[in-house]
C-alpha cells in the first residue's frame, strides 16, 4: 500500500533562511505528489503538484523517484510562509486512494 | 456555489448521540472524500466516493460511521452512538475525476462529543 511520511513534526526557521520540508513516499508505480497547505483559520488548499513543474510562492519541489522524495523547497522563507504543510500522493489521476502525510508545521520565525 | 460547503461549522453533542455532517461539493464534481483530522494531528482517509459509489470505505475507522452520496451531489456522513474519541474536524473535498486531480477542500465541521 503507497505510504506518505514527513519526518518532522514541527519546523522553525529565521526570516530569510532557506528552508526544506521532507517528504518521502513508497508506492510501487508511478504517483502524482501534491504538497497542500493549511494557513492559519483557512482551508486547506493545494500548494504544487509535481506534474506541473511551477513554483509557486516561491516554494519549488522535485520528485525523486530513485529516493522516493518529494521534497519543498524555497530558499528565503517569510512570516506568512507560517503554516501546516502536507504532502499527499495520489495512486493515478483518477483520485483513487489519495493519501496524506501526517504534515509539517512550519514556523518562520521575525 | 463557489467552492465546497460544510455545514454545521461547529457540531456539540453527548456522548452516545447520533450526528449527521453534510457536505456540498463543487458542481461538477464527481469526486467527494472524507477525511478526520484530530487537534494537533493530520489527515486521516475516511472515505471517498466515486460519483454516487464508494469504492473505498477503508478508513471509516468502525461500524458506528457511514457514509452516502446522492445526486453526485450532497454526502453526508453519520457517527452513531458518538464517542469522545470521535471528537475533531471532518473535511470534506472533491475533485474531477481524472484530468485536474486536484482536491478542494471545504472549511470543515468541527465536532465535540462531550
Amino acid at each position: 500500500a503507497q505510504r506518505v511520511t514527513q519526518p518532522e513534526k514541527l519546523l522553525s526557521v529565521f526570516k530569510g533562511a532557506p528552508v526544506e520540508l521532507k517528504c518521502n513516499y513508497s508506492y510501487s508505480g508511478s504517483p502524482e505528489l501534491f504538497w497542500y497547505v493549511q494557513y492559519s483559520r483557512q482551508r486547506l488548499q493545494l500548494l504544487l503538484r509535481h506534474i506541473s513543474r511551477e513554483s509557486i510562492k516561491g516554494f519549488t519541489a522535485d520528485l525523486n523517484k530513485g529516493e522516493t522524495s518529494f521534497h519543498l523547497k524555497k530558499p528565503f522563507a517569510q512570516e506568512e510562509d507560517s503554516a501546516m504543510y502536507y504532502c499527499a500522493l495520489s495512486r493515478d489521476n483518477y483520485g483513487q486512494n489519495f493519501v496524506f502525510g501526517p504534515g509539517t508545521r512550519l514556523s518562520v520565525l521575525p | 456555489g463557489a467552492g465546497v460547503s460544510q455545514s454545521p461549522s461547529n457540531k456539540v453533542t453527548e456522548k452516545g448521540k447520533d450526528v449527521e455532517l453534510r457536505c456540498d461539493p463543487i458542481s461538477g464534481h464527481t469526486a467527494l472524500y472524507w477525511y478526520r483530522q484530530r487537534l494537533g494531528q493530520g489527515l486521516e482517509f475516511l472515505i471517498y466516493f466515486q460519483g454516487n459509489s464508494a469504492p473505498d470505505k477503508s478508513g471509516l475507522p468502525s461500524d458506528r460511521f457511514s457514509a452516502e452520496r446522492t445526486g453526485e451531489s450532497v454526502s453526508t456522513l453519520t457517527i452513531q452512538r458518538t464517542q469522545q474519541e470521535d471528537s475533531a474536524v471532518y473535511l470534506c473535498a472533491s475533485s474531477t475525476l481524472g484530468g485536474e486531480n486536484i482536491q478542494y477542500f471545504g472549511a470543515g465541521t468541527r465536532l465535540s462529543v462531550l
